[in-house]
């Protein structure tokens, strides 16, 4: 079966300290890795896609790259206003556009 | 530049009553597709179409549940007989041609009593 783990759960940082968000996939064919980020009571906001082992992408204080296995989405010096909970969902081969979700990182920045 | 449209943001249902979610996609896109959000689990993908056709529907309960996507005005989903079960947010999303990503509205929150 299709499953997208992500990881931790939750993470609480201080301002300022660099961490990263893992989202780990068992499909039978990758066809593109999203990364989302949503605030509560909110609909997800598109960050990312990335499509092939070994490509990375930046946005400000955001970077994601991605393995044969895996995503990493990199928090650097991270903001208060940086928290939220980040998103991963993956494209198969297989079947039609549809994304599959992991369950989200809820991250937490405090000053 | 508006994004992805949906209305109502908020809606209270009694059981048995209908529910109907609308969503108007990006200018310019004509891929629409319907998650679930569940509190503590993960969006799930319900409905996948475009305009006047349902492309994949295997995220769907086969009783109760309907979607369209007109020709012209938004795409609708259609709950029959909620069941407080279906209380959950909705989120629509809307994708360029190349399907490059999924663009996502802010939801509609259903509540059924």
């Amino acid at each position: 079966e299709d499953q997208v783990t992500q990881s931790p759960e939750a993470l609480r940082l201080q301002e300022g300290e660099s961490s990263s968000l893992n989202c780990s996939y068992t499909v039978s064919g990758l066809r593109g890795l999203f990364w989302y980020r949503q605030d509560p009571g909110k609909g997800p906001e598109f960050l990312f896609t990335l499509y092939s082992a070994g490509e990375e992408k930046e946005k400000e204080r955001l970077k994601a790259t991605l393995t044969k296995k895996e995503s990493f989405l990199h928090i650097t010096a991270p903001k208060p206003e940086d928290s939220a909970t980040y998103l991963c969902a993956v494209r198969l081969v297989s079947g039609s556009e549809k994304l599959v979700f992991g369950k989200g990182t809820k991250l937490t920045v405090n000053p | 530049n508006a994004g992805v449209m949906q209305n109502p943001r908020h809606l209270v249902r009694r059981r048995g009553q209908e529910a109907r979610l609308r969503c108007s996609p990006m200018k310019g896109h004509s891929h629409v597709y319907w998650y679930r959000q569940l509190p503590e689990e993960g969006l799930k993908f319900m409905v996948y179409l475009q305009k006047e056709n349902i492309i994949d529907e295997s995220g769907m309960p086969k009783e109760r549940f309907s979607a369209e996507f007109p020709k012209e005005g938004p795409s609708i989903l259609r709950i029959q007989q909620v069941v407080r079960g279906d209380s959950a947010a909705y989120f629509c999303a809307s994708s360029p041609a190349d399907h490059s990503g999924q663009y996502f509205g802010a939801g509609t929150r259903l509540s059924v009593l």
